[in-house]
């Protein structure tokens, strides 16, 4: 039973570039979570989804940053005209519905030279 | 605004010592669970409590949920360097399921 999976691992992209970091659920999981960390700080909330819905992006910046979640295939988190200040470890994670348990993603880490 | 206080929020100690460390909040929580995350990696899911005054085992690992759902503590025997990462709590605050709330995490280190 394979677990959350996330790719890239690692992502290099230049000031101005997009980066797409893509999350596949565990199988039977419907709900996807996106976080950011940053060292020495905490996971931060970005965005639930549920299959073809946002259902809270509260704590996704109203700027360049969106996510999808389509009928068919992986989660997308799309970061446009990334900057520096965006380099960090970027988490998935699912659940099989809401307020249960949620299971992580080995992260994206993602560098804005 | 942190609602959910993790403490001590660093700890180094010897190989077979017995620890524990502590979640914290002022709200009541409808489930909470605890992660143990290695550098490099997502975090892991080690046990989600649910009841209060719920107490869960994991081999040398004891976590308890305070009766009144608004605590956690993990209490680990006998620590072996294999213990060492930083030790994440999260939990789903009453009423709201639809994010966690995190800790910013305890950071074990045992040393052999």
């Amino acid at each position: 039973n394979a677990g959350v999976m996330q790719n890239p691992r690692h992502l290099v992209r230049r000031r101005g570039q997009e980066a797409r970091l893509r999350c596949s659920p565990m199988k039977g999981h419907s709900h996807v979570y996106w976080y950011r960390q940053l060292p020495e700080e905490g996971l931060k909330f970005m965005v639930y989804l549920q299959k073809e819905n946002i259902i809270d992006e509260s704590g996704m910046p109203k700027e360049r940053f969106s996510a999808e979640f389509p009928k068919e295939g992986p989660s997308i988190l799309r970061i446009q005209q990334v900057v520096r200040g965006d380099s960090a470890a970027y988490f998935c994670a699912s659940s099989p519905g809401p307020g249960r348990e949620q299971y992580f993603g080995p992260g994206t880490r993602l560098t804005v030279t | 605004t942190q609602l959910l206080e993790q403490s001590p929020q660093f700890l180094s100690i010897q190989e077979g010592e017995n620890l524990t460390v502590y979640c914290n909040s002022s709200s009541v929580f409808s489930s909470l669970q605890w992660y143990r995350q290695e550098p490099g990696e997502g975090p892991v899911l080690l046990v989600t409590v649910v009841t209060g005054g719920e107490v869960k085992k994991l081999k040398r690992l004891t976590f308890q949920f305070g009766d009144a759902r608004k605590d956690s503590s993990l209490h680990i025997t006998a620590a072996q360097p294999g213990d060492t990462g930083l030790y994440l709590c999260a939990g789903y605050n009453a009423g709201n399921n639809r994010k966690l709330i995190w800790g910013l995490g305890t950071s074990l280190a045992v040393n052999p």
